[in-house]
């Protein structure tokens, strides 16, 4: 079965910190890849869709790259809004999705 | 508005059966496939089954295969996900996720409901 690695597993950054978010896959998925949001309390939000696509009405400090087997999320300027847990999912076969990376500020 | 609303989660006992329903509106039903994802408490995120857009596909984990069963019924917009020979490590918020294509597979969770609590405790 696939593994997704997600790191880190949490990271408090400043106000206005570029913050990157990595995750890698134990295969080659393509581009199967995809991020979401989940602020404490809420239902989970996709941003990210097919590895770098930002699903519409998301801010465009958001990113995303990569193919194959490592990926990577991007806030390039940190708001105080974006406080959550950020997660990546791979669709390759089933589902599965990475451990989360809790984002706080500092 | 696109929405999914679930319902039907509760306290249940150990062994015991469960049946959570999701009500989709405002949009194409039959054109999307559907997931069921479940949150432990303090948890992450877990795929528990999906099903495509003609029910033609259909899938679960490893954790719930041969105990829960997803169906789908177009005409009504809805989605269920009959759940038996519950656990307590079943116990957790479930989600109903619309995929942005008709494919079990690949495909994004675009839409998300709220979430039904299911608790499995004596």
């Amino acid at each position: 079965d696939i593994q997704m690695t997600q790191s880190p597993s949490s990271l408090s950054a400043s106000v206005g910190d570029r913050v990157t978010i990595t995750c890698q896959a134990s295969y080659d998925i393509r581009d199967y890849l995809h991020w979401y949001q989940q602020k404490p309390g809420k239902a989970p939000k996709l941003l990210i869709y097919d590895a770098y696509n930002l699903e519409t009405g998301v801010p465009s400090r958001f990113s995303g790259s990569g193919s194959g087997t490592h990926f990577t999320f991007t806030i390039s300027s940190l708001q105080p809004e974006d406080v959550a847990t950020y997660y990546c999912q791979q669709f390759d076969n089933v589902p599965i999705f990475g451990g989360g990376t809790k984002v706080e500020i500092k | 508005e696109v929405r999914l609303v679930e319902s039907g989660g509760g306290l249940v006992q150990p062994g015991g059966s469960l049946r959570l329903s999701c009500a989709a509106s405002g949009f194409s039903f039959d054109d999307y496939g559907m997931h069921w994802v479940r949150q432990g408490p303090g948890k992450g995120l877990e795929w528990v089954a999906g099903i495509s857009s003609n029910s033609g596909s259909i899938g679960y984990s490893d954790s719930v295969q041969g105990r829960f069963s997803i169906a789908r019924d177009n005409g009504k917009f809805s989605l269920s996900l009959q759940m038996s020979s519950l656990r307590a490590e079943d116990t957790a918020l479930y989600y109903c996720a619309k995929a942005r294509g008709d494919l079990l597979n690949f495909y994004a969770m675009d839409v998300w409901g709220q979430g039904t609590a299911v608790t499995v405790s004596s």
